[in-house]
């Protein structure tokens, strides 16, 4: 079974960019989250994506946005970025009766300049 | 806003020892905890789970609990240089924080 599956691995962007990150569930998990890692910080929920529905949202600004489709593949957007958006970008999917059991993809590492 | 706490280390352990992690929570109604595993540079993997007091075994992994001391913990026996990772502690929530929330994590070294 193929794991969680997020593209780009790396990006590089300058101030007031715009970019998008994308990520493949497991098969069968119909929730997606999405966490943004750093080192000071650790892991910060960005939200969570359940039936093309934002069941949840963490303490981010507007400029951080999502959505999923049909196929439970999820989408994060960041506009107008911030030096201090650069992080790990982590996407991790669950199965619904086990939301707390998440699964991992590699991650995008964002570097914002 | 609920918090999870861990020592960050770096905890170092001999070859053959036993690693002791630990964690508090601040939410007296969490009900399950977890303990994942991030090696450097590669994304976190789930390696445990507890959801009542006491103690819980998987191969030289030990869970324990006691929520009347909203505390956490994870025996390594036997350590091992490729246990050396970052254990991070989360415990379940469910609002802006997400279903879990995360320690910002200890990082083990095994030497040899």
């Amino acid at each position: 079974k193929a794991g969680v599956t997020q593209t780009p691995r790396y990006l590089i962007k300058t101030r007031g960019q715009q970019v998008t990150l994308s990520c493949s569930p497991i098969s069968g998990h119909r929730s997606v989250s999405w966490y943004q890692q750093t080192p000071g910080q650790g892991l910060q929920f960005l939200f969570e994506y359940f039936s093309e529905t934002q069941r949840n949202k963490g303490n981010f600004p507007g400029r951080f946005s999502g959505r999923q489709f049909s196929n439970s593949r999820s989408e994060m957007n960041v506009s107008t970025l911030e030096l201090g958006d650069s992080a790990l970008y982590l996407c991790a999917s669950s199965l619904e009766g086990a939301r707390e059991k998440l699964f991992f993809g590699s991650g995008t590492q964002l570097s914002v300049l | 806003q609920k918090e999870v706490e861990q020592n960050s280390g770096p905890l170092s352990v001999p070859e053959g020892a036993i690693a002791s992690l630990n964690c508090t929570y601040s939410d007296r109604g969490s009900q399950s905890f977890f303990w994942y595993r991030q090696y450097s540079g590669k994304s976190p993997e789930l390696i445990m789970s507890i959801y009542s007091n006491g103690d819980k075994e998987d191969g030289r992994f030990t869970a324990q609990l006691n929520k009347a001391s909203q505390y956490v913990s994870l025996l390594i026996r036997d350590s091992q240089p490729s246990d050396s990772a970052t254990y991070l502690c989360a415990v379940n929530s469910w609002g802006s924080q997400g279903n879990l929330i995360f320690g910002k994590g200890t990082k083990l070294s095994v030497k040899p």
